[in-house]
């Protein structure tokens, strides 16, 4: 059974950091792109960042590109997403997705972020 | 960006009868290898999201076929024959042909 689930997230003041992690089983996590996506409080879904297989290509939105690193560690089956320099707007829940050629088949459970003073 | 449009933004539905959400994209999704990335998701309260339809009509394994989606270019449609209590919640159209990727506002199904 494929399994996300992610964890690091919490409260965070303004300009503080955090660092996500997302444990993969269930599959051969090193054969697939990954994504994280969020949801703020009561509204849609926004991409964030993706990253393939072996760490060669990344890619961020706009909103985080320079505040946000993404990376994997497949001899762990995890992804990681650390957050620098956070924003109240960075408040969400953030699901860590699974790639492919049915990209989005499966998310975690998510995990909130909160940046507050 | 592509800019992705969903109307309905709010849908009551008797159940057993249709529901249609419609979803429009600022440009074209047909990306460069001929494919149309052009997904369908469903959210219930408190749940991560669940992946209906792919690549514009295609149904992941699992989902009812009540579930249709159609369309091409930059018009597409969500279909549900006959309206079940569980299909209540909000519906998202998402692109994936361009990044960033991008996701409709969403579409809140509701039971009249």
């Amino acid at each position: 059974e494929v399994q996300l689930v992610e964890s690091g997230g919490g409260l965070v003041q303004p300009g503080g950091s955090l660092r996500l992690s997302c444990a993969a089983s269930g599959f051969t996590f090193s054969s697939y792109w990954m994504h994280w996506v969020r949801q703020a409080p009561g509204k849609g879904l926004v991409w964030v960042s993706r990253i393939n297989t072996n760490e060669g290509i990344t890619s961020y939105a706009d909103s985080v590109k320079g505040r946000f690193t993404i990376s994997r560690d497949n001899a762990k089956n995890t992804l990681y997403l650390q957050m620098n320099s956070l924003r109240a707007e960075d408040t969400a829940v953030y699901y860590c997705v699974r790639g492919g050629e049915q990209l989005g088949d499966y998310w975690g459970q998510g995990t909130l972020v909160t940046v507050s003073s | 960006d592509i800019v992705m449009t969903q109307t309905p933004l709010s849908s009551p539905v008797t159940l057993g009868q249709p529901a249609s959400i419609s979803c429009r994209s600022s440009q074209s999704l047909v990306h460069s290898d001929g494919n149309t990335y052009l997904s369908w998701l469903h959210q219930r309260p408190g749940q991560p999201p669940r992946l209906l339809i792919y690549r514009i009509s295609a149904r992941v394994s699992g989902v009812p076929d009540r579930f249709s989606g159609s369309g091409a270019g930059t018009d597409f449609t969500l279909k549900i024959s006959r309206v079940e209590p569980e299909d209540v919640g909000v519906y998202y159209c998402m692109q994936t042909t361009k990044f960033p990727f991008t996701f409709g506002q969403g579409t809140k199904l509701e039971i009249k």
